[in-house]
């Protein structure tokens, strides 16, 4: 069973520019969310993609986006960057079940660093 | 939404239990208590959860006050590696968060030698 994976691992950008960070879930998890973690701070939710829609949104403007493919990997994107953009993004799997709405584990990958100048 | 209060620091002499402490005190009926932790350099770990009853599993265990307004995470004997930021969290249609994690700021577990 291969765990969830994020590529790449640290990234450069500077302000202005846009970035795709990948993730790939665990084998059999169909649910993908995103998060912040902002250097000192608890990560913090951006969306949630369940059968390649987004389904849950934190408090993020729209120029945070996303898709989840039928393989049910995972792209954030992120345009015009900002200062503050710079954080540690960190991808999440899990496996959506009907009757478990509050009990399901998320699976975290490795995070991508982002250091926007 | 349901919010929980948790120390921000503890320290632990290895090999002894470690009780992380975490008030929940707005909990409603339907919300899961989570516990992740985070290793420095590391995304959150999945520890334990659990809805009414204490909960076992092999990393640790999670004691659940019977009014569920306070829940305590044991570490049964401490390791180094167990140094972490450990985050109370509650999951439920109530408390907002059904679906996704609201992080808090956590305890950051300090395991002396």
């Amino acid at each position: 069973e291969t765990g969830v994976t994020q590529s790449p691992t640290h990234l450069i950008k500077t302000r202005g520019q846009q970035v795709t960070l990948r993730c790939s879930s665990q084998s059999g998890h169909n649910t993908v969310s995103w998060y912040q973690q902002a250097l000192g701070q608890g990560p913090q939710f951006i969306f949630q993609y369940y059968r390649e829609e987004e389904n849950g949104r934190g408090n993020f403007p729209p120029r945070f986006s996303g898709l989840q493919f039928p393989n049910y990997s995972s792209e954030l994107n992120v345009n015009a960057l900002e200062l503050d953009d710079s954080a540690l993004y960190l991808c999440a799997s899990s496996l959506r079940l009907r009757t478990s709405v509050g009990g399901e584990t998320q699976y975290f990958g490795p995070g991508t660093r982002l250091l926007v100048l | 939404d349901a919010k929980t209060t948790q120390p921000n620091s503890m320290e632990s002499n290895e090999e002894e239990p470690v009780h992380l402490p975490c008030n929940h005190s707005t909990i409603s009926g339907t919300d899961y208590i989570h516990w992740y932790r985070q290793l420095p350099s590391q995304g959150p770990e999945y520890v334990i959860h659990g809805l009414t009853s204490n909960v076992n599993n092999r990393m640790a265990s999670l004691a659940i006050a019977e009014d569920r307004k306070s829940s305590t995470l044991i570490l049964h004997r401490a390791t180094l590696r167990d140094a972490a930021v450990y985050y109370c969290i509650l999951r439920g249609i109530s408390s907002g968060s059904a679906r996704q994690l609201t992080f808090g700021s956590g305890t950051q577990l300090t395991v002396l030698p």
